[in-house]
This record gives structure tokens, sequence and C-alpha cells, in this order.
């Protein structure tokens, strides 16, 4: 149990669908992270919200649209996916300030057919 | 360009025997680094960090060196143990600002019984 949930934990769709994925962090922290770890590459950075506000977009495509309705609850709506969108997604939560470790989720593993 | 770069994509260790890790970095403004470590199918898991201010920090059995003039930290494990086979993934940011963590590519350990 690492205090954030990450679901589904799998998802496959089809190019022309829209889903959401879904973080909820149980930890108190109050920055919360999008990344997206494709194969034999870094952790991407994709998005950053520390008290609600997006603070950071890593020159993501605007068919990934991430929302924060709060400190605990962390979306990333997908429309008109591509290929290459393919990838594990993971939600980090964190305490604000660069030097507190950020708390992984288990990733939501996407694959677009 | 990778600001942080782990060079060896994997590593086989006896036993029992000593696992050291390493990771370069570019960016001689890093001055925080941590270590995380990843099982198949979970999210990676904070396991130890240094700030700069040290050139040593060590956690039962982790320790983790820096080297600021080399641009140089490597994470050592002693006893290994075949639990501690997993992909170990090294990160660097700058503290006192809101600079994201930036990842390397991850070392695959296989502890061997």
């Amino acid at each position: 149990e690492t205090g954030v949930t990450q679901t589904p934990r799998h998802l496959v769709m089809g190019m022309t669908n829209k889903k959401s994925l879904k973080c909820e962090q149980h930890l108190g922290h109050n920055a919360m992270y999008w990344y997206k770890q494709s194969a034999k590459k870094p952790l991407e950075l994709m998005f950053v919200y520390n008290f609600k506000e997006q603070t950071e977009n890593n020159s993501v495509p605007s068919r990934f649209s991430p929302e924060c309705p709060n400190s605990s609850h962390l979306f990333l709506h997908l429309h008109t996916l591509q290929p290459e969108d393919s990838a594990l997604y993971l939600c980090a939560s964190s305490q604000e300030g660069s030097n507190q470790p950020q708390h992984f989720g288990d990733g939501t593993r996407l694959s677009i057919l | 360009d990778q600001q942080v770069k782990q060079n060896s994509p994997s590593l086989s260790v006896q036993e029992g025997r000593i696992s050291i890790l390493n990771c370069d970095y570019t960016n001689s403004m890093f001055d925080y680094f941590l270590w995380y470590k990843k099982y198949p199918a979970e999210g990676p898991t904070f396991l130890i960090s240094i700030s700069s201010i040290k050139d040593k920090n060590e956690d039962g059995r982790f320790t983790v060196f820096l080297n600021k003039s080399a641009k140089h930290l490597s994470l050592h494990i002693v006893p290994s143990q075949p639990g501690d086979s997993a992909v170990y993934f090294c990160a660097a940011s700058i503290q006192g600002g809101n600079t994201p963590l930036v990842f390397g590519k991850g070392t695959r350990l296989s502890v061997i019984a």
C-alpha cells in the first residue's frame, strides 16, 4: 500500500475514444504529478500541481488534459490518442518543495490500438 | 540531452556480495539526489536520498555516495539479497525551488541466489 492509488491499472482504447485516468493520494500531500514511462526511456514528467494549481506543463500535447479538483485527486483526461502514447502512466505526490521524496502509485498501463 | 545518466542498463550480483549502482549527472545546479526502486507492475518506491552538503548517507544495507566534483553518485547495497532484484532509478533536483525531479533510465539489478 503506497498511499497513492491509480485506476484503472490497465486500459486499452482506440484512437478515437475518450477516457480518464484517476489518481488519489491519502498522504496529506499538497503536490501531485503525472509521469509517462515508455520502454527504455527515463520517466518523463508531464504535469505538476501544487495546491491544486498547475505549475508545470512539460510541453505535453493537448490530447492529454489534466484536472486537479483538490489536493487529493488528480485526473488525466485522454482523447484522440496516438499509438506512440502507449506507455505506463504514473501518478505521484509529495509535500511541496523539490527536496521532498515523491510517492508513486502503481501506474496505469495504457495501450492505444 | 539527458541530464541524469545511468549507463548500465543491467547488473547481476551474487547473493551476499555488494551491489554498486552508478549514476552521473551533467547539471551542476543539481543539489539533491534520490534513488528509487521499482518492482514489475508496481510504481517506483523511494529508497534513499542525499543532499549535496553531504558525501555519504547510510540507511541499513543501503548507502549512497556523492562525488560532486565528478558529478557522480552511487548506491551500494550490502549484503545483496534476492529481494533486492528490481530496477533502480537515480533522480536529481535543485532544492529551494519547484524544479521537478529528473530521472535516469534505470538499472535492472538481478541478485542471484
